[in-house]
Formats: structure tokens, sequence, C-alpha cells
């Protein structure tokens, strides 16, 4: 079974701290993918990537950036986090090679409050 | 631009009846098709997907859905709901070569006793 975890569950941060949100595959994936959740607007992509030191902007990167220096960690940072970033963040993880299109497995989600 | 559609926000419906979630896509090329499922506060779970083949699809807990593409939908079926279905359902389609999921923006199915 694919799992995907996620450091925190909660988290409440001020404004202005910098913030690190983890994700963790164990099945070898090479595209990880961070999502934002707000009411009504269901799932929007954040980063992408798809190999080691490999990242591709979203629709909505504006005041975050990744990191992944491991195949199976995959990091959200807020450099300075605002009210407005408040919400549910859901990593996930697919395969990338020997098929048309392979599902993503997602993490448990971290609601992230920024007071 | 590429997009994907959910038009009801929240589909209320009484235990044992039939419900249908709609879906619809907007794209000119080859699409994939999926139905997640998110129970409260947990991550989503893969339904069921189209990638090609038999229009008609079969998933997990009871769900179906059929594709059409003459009226680009991807509409979720089940003939018989029960409370533990109650969840939100969230449409995603990949289009093209890409290896990324452009959702819908959810609905909320509600069962009640």
């Amino acid at each position: 079974d694919v799992k995907v975890t996620q450091s925190s569950r909660y988290l409440v941060k001020r404004t202005g701290e910098k913030v690190f949100l983890e994700c963790v595959q164990d099945m070898d994936h090479e595209n990880m993918f961070w999502y934002r959740q707000d009411p009504g607007l269901g799932l929007r992509l954040i980063y992408f990537s798809y190999d080691v030191k490999m990242k591709e902007k979203g629709d909505i990167p504006e005041g975050y950036s990744v990191s992944r220096e491991k195949k199976e960690r995959f990091s959200l940072i807020l450099e300075s986090a605002s009210t407005n970033q408040t919400s549910m963040y859901l990593c996930a993880s697919s395969q990338m090679t020997g098929g048309p299109f392979y599902e993503q497995y997602f993490g448990p989600g971290t609601r992230l409050t920024v007071t | 631009a590429q997009s994907v559609t959910q038009l009801d926000s929240q589909v209320p419906v009484f235990e044992e009846a039939p419900v249908e979630l709609r879906c619809n896509y907007s794209s000119s090329v080859s699409v994939y098709l999926f139905w997640y499922v998110q129970y409260p506060n947990q991550g989503l779970q893969l339904l069921l997907k189209y990638l090609s083949g038999s229009t008609l699809v079969k998933g997990i807990n009871g769900f179906e859905a059929e594709f059409n593409k003459s009226q680009t939908s991807f509409h979720l079926r089940k003939p018989s709901v029960h409370i533990s279905d109650t969840a939100e359902y969230f449409c995603a389609a990949s289009l093209g070569s890409s290896y990324k999921l452009i959702f819908g923006s959810g609905t909320r199915l509600l069962v009640r006793p």
C-alpha cells in the first residue's frame, strides 16, 4: 500500500514566520505535488516535482517555495506566512513512467492557520 | 482554458436512494478522468478512473461513472447510498500528456437517514 505522510495534521503560525510543511512517500514515486484546498475552490496546484532537485510551478506558486533533496521527501516552504495562506495543504505522489497516466496518492493533509 | 466543472456544490439525498454527481470537462485533447472522495479530516482517496476502453467504469464502494465524449461529461453514480457515503467528491482530469491533474471545486454529498 502506498503511504504518503505529512509532518503535521494541524499547525498554527504567526504572520511573518517561516513555515515548513514536510511530506514523505514510501513507494519510490518520481512525481510529488503540493496542493492547497479551499472551500468552493477545490484543489489548486502550488508546485510539482518530477525528480530530485527538479521543480515546476503550479497554478498558485506565489508566496511559496519547495525543496526536494531526496526522492521520498518534498517540502513546502512559506517564506513569510500571511493570513491569506490559512488553508488545508495536501501532498500527493505518483509514478511517472510505464503507463499513460498514474493516479495520485494523497497524504492526510495539514490544516495551517496563520494568525 | 482547460477546466473541470462540478455544478453542484452540495447534494442532499436520503439513505438508499440513488445519486448522481455531475462533472463536465473542457478539453480539445485526450483526457484521463478521475473521481476522488474525501472523508472528513482525511486526504483524498481514488474512487475510480477512466484511461481508455469501456466508457462505463466501476469503482470502489459501489460507485460507477460513465465517460461521455460527445457531452464532455464524467458523471458519478451510485444506485443506493449509505450514511457512510457522506463525504466530499472531487472530479479531476489530466489533459493531454500532462502529469498534472485539474480538479473540480468538489461536491458535498450529504446522506440523510
